[in-house]
Formats: structure tokens, C-alpha cells, sequence
């Protein structure tokens, strides 16, 4: 029974290139969330999918930044042109409809140089 | 706009003796907390919960506590071990989702042998 899972683990783009980072949620999970971790700081909400559909992407920047969750496949987070200030480590996260606990991948450590 | 905080950044106590940490909410909205633990370079996992209808949550060595009014949570772990060694967070889900988490800071325990 496998975990939510991301890939790659590390990955690590030039300014301006772009980042796609990859997660698969828990089998019959059907909500998907993103996070983003600065250094030394907590987890901020990113956004909030359903298959298809984007249901809340309030913590998302304006700018670069895209999610999607498609019928078949991994849930996806684009981020384009990418700068330092980027550098971060992306969590995933999936619940099952209703619950009350997410499930938190292990991670996508994002480093632009 | 802070509304989990933890104010203490690390922690540092004896295997064997109690573990206490703090964290602060402003959102009287707020119904349901959890903490989650995080060793490093692996994501956050699901330790304990608490609904704003108890004060008092307990699940083996760990204890969480809440006092509304003072809108103040703490996790009590005795007695504390050297694997609980970690980032603990605590976390209050809002709006679209109970998988769109606001976290707090984190602290860093560390528990001496």
C-alpha cells in the first residue's frame, strides 16, 4: 500500500528553465493539496485539486506557478522561468473525500542556481 | 498573517523526561488541530489530533491539550525518547478543506540519551 508519492526527489534547474515536479497520491485518494517549504520557515498552503479540477489555489503566486490533476496520472505542479527564490522543498499531500488527515508525500527539493 | 504560531524554535530535554511544545492560534474559527512530526528530508506525518469540542486528546506517550480561551494548544510527550527527535508542527485546517493546513513554524526537539 503505497504512500503518496513525488518525483523526482531533488531537482535542480538553472534561472529562467523550467520546473515540473510530480506526485501521486494514495490509491483512491481523490484531493490533493501542494505545499511549499522556505528555509526555516513552516509549510504554506499552495493549492488544492480534485481530479480535474482546481478547487481552492489561494496560496498559489500570481505569476509562473501552475497545478493540475488530471484524470490519468500524477497530479502536477509547472513552475516556469524559475528563480532563486524559488528554492524550496514541495510537499504533496492527498486525503481520501471527507477525511479528516492528509498523507504527506516525502518531498521535491527544488534548488535553482 | 501568522495564525498558527510556535514560538519556540527548538527544544532540547532528557530521555526519559517530559516534552512540552506550544503553539498559538489567532482564528477563533479554528475548530480542529493536529501536530505532525518531520524527520529531515522526509515529509510531515500525522502524530495526534484534537477537536475544539475536547480539551484533552491522549494516544500512547503523546498528550495534546487545548485551551480555548487562551487559544493555546501543547503536546506533551513523556516520556520522551532520542527517536522523537524531530520538527514537530502543529497545524489547524481552514476554509475549502481539512487538507488545506495552516501551519505553525515548527520546533525542533532534540531528546538526549
Amino acid at each position: 500500500n503505497a504512500g503518496v508519492m513525488q518525483n523526482p526527489r531533488h531537482l535542480v534547474r538553472r534561472r529562467g528553465q523550467e520546473a515540473r515536479l510530480r506526485c501521486s497520491p494514495v490509491k483512491g485518494h481523490s484531493h490533493v493539496y501542494w505545499y511549499r517549504q522556505l528555509p526555516e520557515e513552516g509549510l504554506k498552503f499552495m493549492v488544492y485539486l480534485q481530479k480535474e479540477n482546481i478547487i481552492d489555489e489561494s496560496g498559489m503566486p500570481k505569476e509562473r506557478f501552475s497545478a493540475e490533476f488530471p484524470k490519468e496520472g500524477p497530479s502536477i505542479l509547472r513552475i516556469q522561468q524559475v528563480v532563486r527564490g524559488d528554492s524550496a522543498a514541495y510537499f504533496c499531500a492527498s486525503s481520501p473525500q471527507g477525511s479528516t488527515e492528509a498523507f504527506f508525500g516525502q518531498g521535491t527539493r527544488l534548488t535553482v542556481v | 498573517d501568522q495564525q498558527v504560531k510556535q514560538n519556540s524554535p527548538s527544544l532540547s530535554v532528557q530521555e526519559g523526561r517530559i516534552s512540552i511544545l506550544n503553539c498559538d492560534y489567532t482564528n477563533s474559527m479554528f475548530d480542529y488541530f493536529l501536530w505532525y512530526k518531520k524527520y529531515p528530508a522526509e515529509g510531515p506525518t500525522f502524530l495526534i489530533s484534537i477537536s475544539s469540542i475536547k480539551d484533552k486528546n491522549e494516544d500512547g506517550r503523546f498528550t495534546v491539550f487545548l485551551n480555548k480561551s487562551a487559544k493555546h494548544l501543547s503536546l506533551h510527550i513523556v516520556p520522551s525518547q532520542p527517536g522523537d527527535s524531530a520538527v514537530y508542527f502543529c497545524a489547524a485546517p481552514g476554509g475549502t478543506s481539512y487538507g488545506k493546513l495552516t501551519f505553525g513554524q515548527g520546533t525542533i526537539l532534540t531528546v538526549h540519551p
